[in-house]
């Protein structure tokens, strides 16, 4: 069963500090990945994707990496600032549907405190 | 810089009332998407449409789904006869083409609340 998780499931940092956020997945076969920043009530807002050939791929201070041999990726975020607060997701493709279906993850709430 | 529009921003309805939930795609875009986030869950795919016609849809997609293109911009998600666990958020995206990224831009999407 094509499936998403990520951890933790929530994080408090202090403005300025780094973290990490982790996801795993069992789609296949792959197609990409990619990290969403989800505000309240808003559309999710692609921050990067990558290929199976990328193992890592930067936004500012987003940088994401990927292994497609152990199925994992990560998101750290550096220097964080009060506006990271969000949800972070990490959504994975498959080729195995015309158009690449996306399947998401739960997220990681980010509450990024002064 | 262009963007996905969605509207209305909020809907209540009552339970076994019709719907329709519009959006307006990024103008150039071919292939759209319908998402549903209910409260507290994971953002689930519903549907994709390309070329006029349905391209893949979920489990989720019954017959109470419908999707439409009725002119060159917009893009619509008809429930016909609601019921309470419709309630969530419907996000509607779009993508340029298909390629090794697809990139999909999504609205702000749709509250629903059904009553």
């Amino acid at each position: 069963k094509n499936q998403v998780e990520q951890s933790p499931q929530s994080l408090i940092i202090l403005e300025g500090k780094n973290c990490t956020l982790q996801c795993n997945y069992t789609v296949s076969p792959f197609s990409n990945l990619r990290w969403y920043k989800q505000d309240t009530g808003r559309g999710p807002v692609s921050l990067t994707i990558m290929t199976f050939s990328e193992n890592t791929k930067s936004n500012g201070r987003y940088t994401a990496t990927l292994d497609a041999d152990t199925k994992q990726s990560s998101l750290h975020i550096t220097a964080s600032q009060l506006s990271d607060s969000a949800s972070y997701i990490c959504v994975v493709s498959d080729r195995g549907s015309t158009l690449g279906r996306l399947y998401f993850g739960r997220g990681t709430q980010l509450t990024v405190w002064p | 810089e262009p963007e996905v529009t969605q509207t209305p921003s909020h809907q209540v309805t009552q339970m076994g009332q019709e719907v329709i939930l519009r959006c307006v795609p990024i103008s150039n875009h071919l292939y759209f998407y319908w998402y549903r986030q209910i409260l507290g869950q994971k953002v689930e795919f519903l549907v994709s449409f390309y070329n006029n016609e349905i391209s893949e849809k979920s489990e989720i997609f019954d017959d109470q789904f419908s999707v439409e293109r009725p002119d060159g911009s917009n893009f619509t998600l008809k429930i016909r006869s609601t019921k309470l666990e419709d309630s969530a958020m419907y996000f509607c995206a779009s993508s340029e083409r298909k390629n090794s990224y697809n990139e999909q831009f999504f609205g702000p999407g749709t509250r629903l609340t059904v009553l």
